[in-house]
């Protein structure tokens, strides 16, 4: 079975200084994608990046950036001089075929980021 | 492009009554998802259709949760009778399989459910 662990709960960081979240997976599949998701107080989660498994180069847009390590099986993700409208719960996630066609996202147990004047 | 519409925002209801929430995904696309998610937790993959057929529906409490798609655009999920422990929100997603099976799933506002 596939697992996505997010062992930081809760990070608090004083607006302007970096912060990395981390994303370890477990999976069987040679082929995978990897996800990462917002989740601002509203409730709606928000797609950030997609990975897949093939490609571990990393990718920076604005302020975030992903690192992805295959040998470690981890995905994670920094926020550059962060800013109180980061603030949010993140999610890592990672696809899974399932019978009969289509995919399923596993998600993690995310990581609740505040940013703090 | 509208995005994933979904209602109620919130709904309380008592144990053992009866719910349902409704959504509407993205035009064209043809995956939908219902996702639990418990206060604290990661979202949990309930149903996925596939236009108005399901793939997967192994984490569905069938007992009580029911879900259909008809003619392949909206949804509704079911719960009778609701228990204590589903209190939770309730998240559709959707995707388009134009790109692929990979591409990024997009997400409603859900619905908050609190059973007392």
């Amino acid at each position: 079975a596939q697992k996505v662990t997010q062992a930081q709960t809760e990070i608090s960081v004083v607006e302007k200084e970096d912060v990395t979240l981390d994303c370890v997976y477990e999976t069987r599949d040679t082929t995978y994608y990897l996800f990462w998701y917002k989740q601002p107080p509203s409730g709606e989660l928000v797609f950030l990046i997609r990975r897949n498994s093939f490609d571990e180069q990393n990718e920076i847009s604005g302020r975030y950036s992903w690192n992805f390590q295959k040998s470690t099986s981890s995905f994670n993700f920094t926020i550059t001089a962060s800013q109180v409208v980061d603030s949010a719960v993140y999610f890592c996630a990672l696809s899974e075929v399932v019978t009969g066609g289509g995919n399923k996202l596993t998600f993690g147990t995310g990581t609740q980021l505040k940013v703090e004047l | 492009e509208a995005g994933v519409a979904q209602s109620p925002r919130y709904k309380i209801i008592e144990k053992r009554q009866s719910v349902a929430f409704w959504c509407n995904p993205i035009s064209g696309h043809a995956t939908l998802y219902w996702y639990q998610q418990i206060l604290g937790q990661g979202p949990k993959l309930l149903i996925q259709f596939q236009n108005n057929g399901v793939v997967d529906d192994s984490q569905l409490p069938k007992d009580r949760f029911s879900a259909e798609r008809l003619k392949g655009v909206d949804s509704t999920l079911k719960i009778q009778p609701a228990k204590l422990e589903d209190s939770a929100v309730y998240l559709c997603a959707s995707r388009s399989l134009r790109r692929g099976l990979n591409t990024e799933a997009f997400f409603g506002q859900g619905t908050r459910l609190t059973v007392v």
